[in-house]
């Protein structure tokens, strides 16, 4: 089965700009997630939507960021305006249920870069 | 918030000696899962603990769950060039919508 797809691969942007991030999870799977990956760090949860729900936004900066999942299926993420420290790797994870921890497939991430 | 305590930061080994790295959490977690991840990638799963005491293996990889649900530990044993990555921990708590949350990571180095 095709994994679940991000694009773009990579982006560098002065801050204060903006930038989208796309995800593409794997078919079927209803629960996606946005993962934050500082360099040197874990993976952080930023968002968790159920279909087209959001489940779980509690780390979100929403002051800055926001995420979108229409239809229920591919999912955008944005950050505006960007800081220094939302330098990272994005990650888009999707699982067929919410308990299936086992189950996530992740994808390969953006690495976002800001200037 | 919980916090994941991953030990250590990075090892450096050779090619065939055996590998241990352990979590530990300052709260109860009811999924344990180690995963790797290589650079440019996203993370893969390796093994996913379900019971408190279980031990499950995958290959050349073993695992635990501690028996206090907060901690555990991952073996690779007659380690190989290709072992070399970023192995996480995470644990998944099934009262907060199932979220992962990962521990700083050991990065581990294989000498041939």
């Amino acid at each position: 089965e095709a994994g679940v797809a991000q694009s773009p691969r990579y982006k560098i942007i002065e801050k204060r700009q903006s930038v989208a991030f796309w995800c593409n999870p794997i078919s079927g799977h209803a629960t996606l997630y946005w993962y934050q990956q500082i360099l040197g760090q874990g993976p952080k949860l930023l968002i968790q939507f159920q279909n087209n729900g959001v489940v779980d936004d509690s780390q979100l900066p929403k002051d800055r960021f926001s995420a979108e999942r229409l239809k229920g299926v591919d999912s955008t993420l944005k950050i505006q305006p960007a800081k220094l420290e939302d330098s990272a790797v994005y990650l888009c994870a999707s699982s067929l249920e919410t308990a299936s921890g086992g189950g996530y497939t992740f994808g390969s991430g953006t690495r976002l870069t800001v200037v | 918030g919980q916090q994941l305590n991953q030990s250590p930061q990075s090892m450096f080994i050779q090619e065939g000696e055996d590998v241990s790295m352990n979590c530990t959490s300052s709260s109860i977690f009811n999924t344990w899962l180690w995963y790797k991840q290589d650079p440019g990638e996203g993370p893969v799963l390796l093994i996913a603990l379900y019971k408190a005491g279980e031990l499950t293996s995958n290959g050349r990889l073993t695992a635990q769950f501690g028996t206090t649900r907060k901690d555990s530990f991952l073996n690779i044993s007659a380690s190989i060039p290709s072992d070399v990555g970023i192995y996480f921990c995470a644990g998944q708590d099934g009262g907060s919508n199932y979220k992962l949350t990962f521990g700083k990571g050991t990065l581990l180095t294989v000498n041939p």
